[in-house]
């Protein structure tokens, strides 16, 4: 596509419910980055996956979050028995190679838990 | 540990004047270094980066950042602000790790223009 599209752009969910956030990155780009944005703070690594590659999973805050990318294409950053500190915008990224121009953004998802 | 500082949270300045928006980055090597604005609601755009060269670079919007090494600064800076560049705005050094280009974020300047 023309650019990263990100759905859903707002989600609610009950604190303990698990949720899934899909980035669908620019056509071509073999570079998928997950950020998270926290009121007030700046942006956090999550993972980050280019092609094949095993993904670097460093940045992800506890076992509760995962992500996958099927088929070099989408991918789905899920988070598991949701807590309040989850909730902030969960920023996705994709790039051509290895990143060294910058990366082009998604809109993000606000994420909620109540 | 590679980082990024903004030192200022919130600026304002009234629309017309000059401006500049401070980065300091911490990293071993020679940095790739970014400017990103993101508007209320939006995700973030790129502004300019540096990656060699003239230290002195061009953006869109009519921003300009200057690379200095010996004080490890890279300042955003704009002659004239209009009214529409309200936004918040996020340093951000590219740090090489395991192969490829990790983006460390500052935590952002939030800018306010006066009429």
């Amino acid at each position: 596509g023309a650019g990263v599209s990100q759905s859903p752009s707002n989600k609610v969910t009950e604190k303990g419910k698990d949720v899934e956030l899909r980035c669908d990155p620019i056509s071509g780009h073999t570079a998928l980055y997950w950020y998270r944005q926290s009121l007030g703070q700046g942006l956090e690594f999550l993972i980050y996956f280019q092609g094949n590659s095993a993904p670097d999973k460093s940045g992800l805050p506890s076992d509760r979050f995962s992500a996958e990318r099927t088929g070099g294409s989408v991918s789905t950053l899920t988070i598991q028995r949701t807590q309040q500190e989850d909730s902030a915008v969960y920023l996705c990224a994709s790039s051509p190679g290895q990143g060294r121009y910058g990366y082009t953004f998604g809109s993000g998802t606000r994420l909620t838990v109540v | 540990a590679q980082s990024v500082t903004q030192p200022d949270i919130h600026i304002t300045v009234s629309e017309g004047a000059s401006l500049e928006l401070r980065c300091n980055y911490s990293y071993g090597a020679t940095p790739y270094l970014f400017w990103y604005v993101q508007s209320p609601g939006q995700g973030l755009q790129l502004l300019l980066k540096y990656f060699s060269g003239d230290t002195l670079v061009q953006g869109i919007k009519g921003f300009e950042a200057e690379f200095k090494r010996s004080q490890s600064s890279f300042n955003l800076r704009k002659p004239s602000v209009h009214w529409s560049d309200a936004a918040e705005y996020f340093c951000a050094v590219g740090a090489r790790s395991g192969g490829y280009n990790k983006l460390i974020f500052g935590a952002g300047t939030r800018l306010a223009v006066h009429p």
